[in-house]
């Protein structure tokens, strides 16, 4: 069975600050990976995603990037922190597929990451 | 653009007290819609896929039903366990999913 696995699970850093959250999948090959970030009481609002190894979209321009060294492996990154990175990370994945979009996504953990 | 609205936005039900969730959708060619169940600081757990009107889909107290302009969740006896943020999302025209804000259901013993 597949599984996904976010760190770390909560985190605290200050502005200016830079970031790193790693997502690992198991139990499959070639996955599509997202990054979403959740804000308190609203819907997830999704990042980057990636169909490859090196092929990442971004969805919405911001200090954060993404990269993806490695099959199953997808990093979110920043350099400097603002205090509106403040929020909940989430990764997923679903079976790569041309249609990638109309496959149901399968979530992480997640993140907490608070900016002070 | 894809738009998802969930309502309500919270519901307190009392155990074994059915009800429905709504999900309304405005979508170019609907490729799926998804209905998610999320705890409290956890990730959300993927619960139903639907792709077209008139399907529906049942796990244990849950069933989901698809129109072509809404879905519902619908709630049989509730327990408190089924406690959780009811999330819904789209697959339209754009290569991403959108998502509604959510119901929070709360079901008191």
């Amino acid at each position: 069975s597949q599984t996904i696995h976010q760190w770390p699970a909560t985190l605290v850093q200050p502005v200016g600050s830079p970031l790193s959250l790693e997502c690992t999948v198991e139990g499959t090959s070639n996955p599509n990976l997202y990054w979403y970030r959740q804000a308190a009481g609203r819907g997830l609002q999704l990042l980057f995603y990636s169909v490859g190894i090196g092929q990442i979209s971004s969805e919405v321009p911001q200090n954060l990037s993404a990269s993806r060294p490695q099959d199953r492996q997808f990093i979110l990154s920043s350099k400097k922190l603002l205090l509106s990175d403040s929020g909940f990370y989430l990764c997923a994945w679903s079976p790569g597929t041309a249609k990638f979009s109309y496959n149901e996504q399968f979530f992480g953990p997640g993140t907490r990451l608070t900016v002070l | 653009e894809d738009q998802v609205t969930q309502s309500p936005e919270a519901l307190r039900l009392q155990e074994g007290e059915s009800s429905s969730l709504n999900c309304s959708y405005t979508v170019s060619g609907l490729r799926g819609l998804f209905w998610y169940r999320q705890d409290p600081g956890k990730g959300p757990e993927f619960l139903f896929t639907l792709y077209s009107a008139g399907e529906e889909k049942e796990k244990e107290r849950l069933k989901a039903t698809l129109t072509k302009k809404e879905s519902f969740l619908h709630i049989t006896a509730p327990k408190p366990e089924d406690s959780a943020t009811y999330l819904c999302a789209v697959a339209g025209s754009a290569r991403q999913l959108t998502f509604g804000s959510g119901t929070q259901l709360t079901v008191l013993p």
